[in-house]
């Protein structure tokens, strides 16, 4: 099946650094890429959808400014959470589909996340 | 509006015993229905979708999961359940009738914590 794979897989930071999350498709092309935010023991958030080449779109209650989302390249996103503070740590998962904007019956391959801790 | 609830946080089951994890669904128009399982740190897994056709759709690792339109239920399912398969189990669903920014968007579930004991 897809792969999609994420970078770091753990990222500890100080409050007030910026952190980037990198996501890519490995064997093929994503036209869409999904960012979602999961609490523990909670269900997945969606916080924004990007599609290559074009401004992400984000969920109401993300804030875009703090949450900067690149899809520069049909195998790569990047979300950057800048100025973090502790209330964003967090797990961050991505997900990648092929078809266009998703499509509807695509299956979302997700990555294995990313576990940020602010202190 | 759309929305999946998973009526059950925590499913217990006896290895070798079946096991059912329940969903029901809300949608404008038809559904597309997945399942997908996430082990502890990890991303989650596809598991089984259901499109059209065949309401009994068969997924990976032995489960398969039963498309009722006149309950609105997708409830996911394994004759007999591992110790391996002790995770968290997410429902999720999408809307025929999303477009634009919206179009593929999954719903899901708040997921249900399957464990089996030996």
């Amino acid at each position: 099946g897809a792969v999609v794979s994420q970078h770091p897989s753990r990222v500890i930071c100080k409050s007030g650094t910026s952190v980037k999350i990198e996501c890519r498709s490995l064997d093929f092309q994503a036209t869409t890429m999904f960012w979602y935010r999961q609490f523990p023991k909670q269900s997945l958030m969606l916080m924004a959808t990007s599609n290559e080449g074009s401004k992400a779109t984000y969920e109401q209650g993300v804030e875009k400014d703090k949450f900067l989302i690149n899809h520069a390249s049909l195998t790569l996103s990047t979300l950057t959470v800048t100025s973090a503070h502790p209330e964003d740590s967090s797990f961050y998962i991505c997900s990648a589909s092929d078809g266009l904007a998703g499509g509807l019956v695509n299956e979302q391959f997700f990555g294995p996340g990313t576990r940020l801790t602010v202190l | 509006a759309q929305s999946v609830a998973q009526p059950e946080d925590q499913v217990n089951v006896a290895e070798g015993n079946p096991l059912t994890v329940k969903c029901t669904y809300s949608v404008s128009g038809n559904p597309y229905l997945f399942w997908y399982v996430q082990y502890p740190n990890r991303g989650l897994q596809f598991l089984l979708k259901y499109i059209t056709g065949d309401n009994l759709v068969k997924g990976s690792y032995g489960f398969e999961a039963e498309f009722n339109k006149s309950q609105t239920s997708f409830h996911l399912k394994k004759p007999s359940a591992l110790v391996s398969d002790s995770a968290l189990y997410f429902c999720a669903v999408r809307d025929s009738f999303d477009r634009g920014s919206t179009l593929g968007r999954l719903y899901f579930g708040r997921g249900t914590q399957l464990t089996v004991w030996p």
